[in-house]
């Protein structure tokens, strides 16, 4: 399986902060990107998909770049409702994996 | 409006087995299935296309979970066989879709709380 390693694990920043979010994979996945944001007892949310495209309504201070096995999640100007837990995920293999998650807090 | 409407929460015995069903409004579509424990991160369990009859298993589930469809109802079910404590999770049911070769979850169900105690 394909190894999805995030950093950091969780993070703290303030309203108005920019924040950078990083993925790594195992092997080289492309631009088999995706990046979704949960909040508590919520499901999952699509933010981005491969690597850089905008899920639709998603607000444009998400952006997603890289390819091969590095990639990054940023978030241009934190607003209140960004605290969450943000998850990157392969599509590369049929076999999909997930990042173990950031947590993003209130500093 | 696509919905995925899951069953109920569940308390099993270490085990035993559960099915969780998931009823998908508005299509046939490509479903899978991803649990997380309390606490922890996301894990892909499997997926099931009903108008192709094809599953597909994380190797970590391959032979202890079976996922099957109704395609009369649109409902997906997932059974999970040999319960243990750390099975206990919510599962989500979600809609696997794409936009030219790229691939993505694009809709969730609430999820489904099934907890093992004995």
């Amino acid at each position: 399986d394909i190894r999805m390693t995030q950093s950091p694990s969780s993070l703290s920043a303030s309203v108005g902060d920019r924040v950078t979010i990083t993925c790594r994979a195992s092997q080289n996945i492309d631009t088999f990107l995706n990046w979704y944001q949960q909040k508590p007892g919520k499901a999952p949310n699509l933010l981005i998909y491969g690597a850089a495209t905008l899920q639709s309504a998603v607000p444009s201070r998400f952006s997603g770049s890289g390819s091969g096995t590095d990639f990054t999640l940023t978030i241009s100007s934190l607003q209140p409702e960004d605290f969450a837990t943000y998850y990157c995920q392969q599509s590369f293999s049929t076999l999909i994996t997930f990042g173990q998650g950031t947590r993003l807090a209130i500093k | 409006q696509v919905q995925l409407v899951q069953s109920g929460a569940e308390v099993k015995k270490p085990g035993s087995s559960v099915k969780v069903s998931c009823q998908a409004s508005g299509g046939s579509f490509t479903v899978t299935w991803v649990r997380q424990a309390p606490g922890q991160g996301l894990e892909w369990m499997g997926r099931i296309m009903p108008f192709a009859d094809r599953t597909t298993y994380a190797q970590k589930f391959q032979g202890r979970v079976t996922i099957t469809a109704d395609k009369s109802t649109s409902t997906v079910y997932m059974e999970m066989s040999g319960l243990r404590f750390e099975d206990t999770a919510v599962y989500y049911c979600a809609r696997d879709s794409g936009s030219g070769s790229y691939f993505f979850i694009d809709l969730w169900g609430p999820g489904t709380l099934v907890t093992v105690s004995s």
